[in-house]
């Protein structure tokens, strides 16, 4: 059972159209990060958001964070072929002494030009 | 600065035979994280260290599944005796602080025939 659920898990889009990820869960957490995966690689960072309602924005990326720090997106405007990857949401939890970060299933982007 | 580097980039053994692989993390990087991704998923922690203690081992199946981090610098992970289930991609990453980000290396591709 995952402790973030990610949804959808495909999605396959045309060059200029919008899209968003959502990831969600039951559970409370420190921060969450937002990961994209190419094939052959490891997940590389795109983000982290701390605060609940927090928003950021990475060029054509927007990160949200959900109020109750439990749930985030991923918006992508105006997606183009290089936007095409695996994007990871994982949280942490974390006490005083050590934290650990669980990933969800991912969601597998594809943009075509 | 220099990545985190693993080794076999890819391994192909049958059932029931052992396997090792190597991580050397990003220097100076206290924490060091063993991953495991089958394909379709994502990633799933399997051990955690805090320089050469382990501080979270919960998901590492410890009857076929060993690793160790002398020095507390680079580690290793092992499989003995492998089962088809254990075809995966294994991912390493260190971070510099608990809470921070993963840095990933590009992962060994194990393939259990």
């Amino acid at each position: 059972t995952q402790l973030l659920e990610q949804s959808p898990q495909f999605l396959s889009i045309q060059e200029g159209e919008n899209l968003t990820v959502y990831c969600n869960s039951s559970s409370v957490f420190s921060s969450l990060q937002w990961y994209r995966q190419e094939p052959g690689e490891g997940p590389v960072l795109l983000v982290t958001v701390v605060t609940g309602g927090e928003v950021k924005k990475l060029k054509r990326l927007t990160f949200q964070f959900g109020d109750a720090r439990k749930d985030s997106s991923l918006h992508i405007t105006a997606a183009q072929p290089g936007d095409t990857g695996l994007y990871l949401c994982a949280g942490w939890m974390t006490t005083d002494s050590w934290g650990k970060l669980q990933f969800g299933a991912g969601t597998q982007v594809v943009v075509t030009p | 600065e220099a990545g985190v580097a693993q080794s076999p980039r890819y391994k192909i053994i049958e059932k029931r035979q052992s396997v090792a692989f190597w991580c050397n993390p990003i220097s100076g990087h206290a924490t060091l994280y063993w991953y495991q991704q089958i394909l379709g998923q994502g990633p799933k922690l399997l051990i955690q260290f805090q320089n050469n203690g382990v501080v979270d081992d919960s998901q590492l199946p410890k009857d076929r599944f060993s690793a160790e981090r002398l020095k507390g610098v680079d580690s290793t992970l092992k499989i003995q005796p492998a089962k088809l289930e254990d075809s995966a991609v294994y991912l390493c990453a260190s971070s510099f602080i608990v809470g921070g980000e993963l840095f990933f290396g590009e992962g060994s591709r194990l393939t259990v025939l």
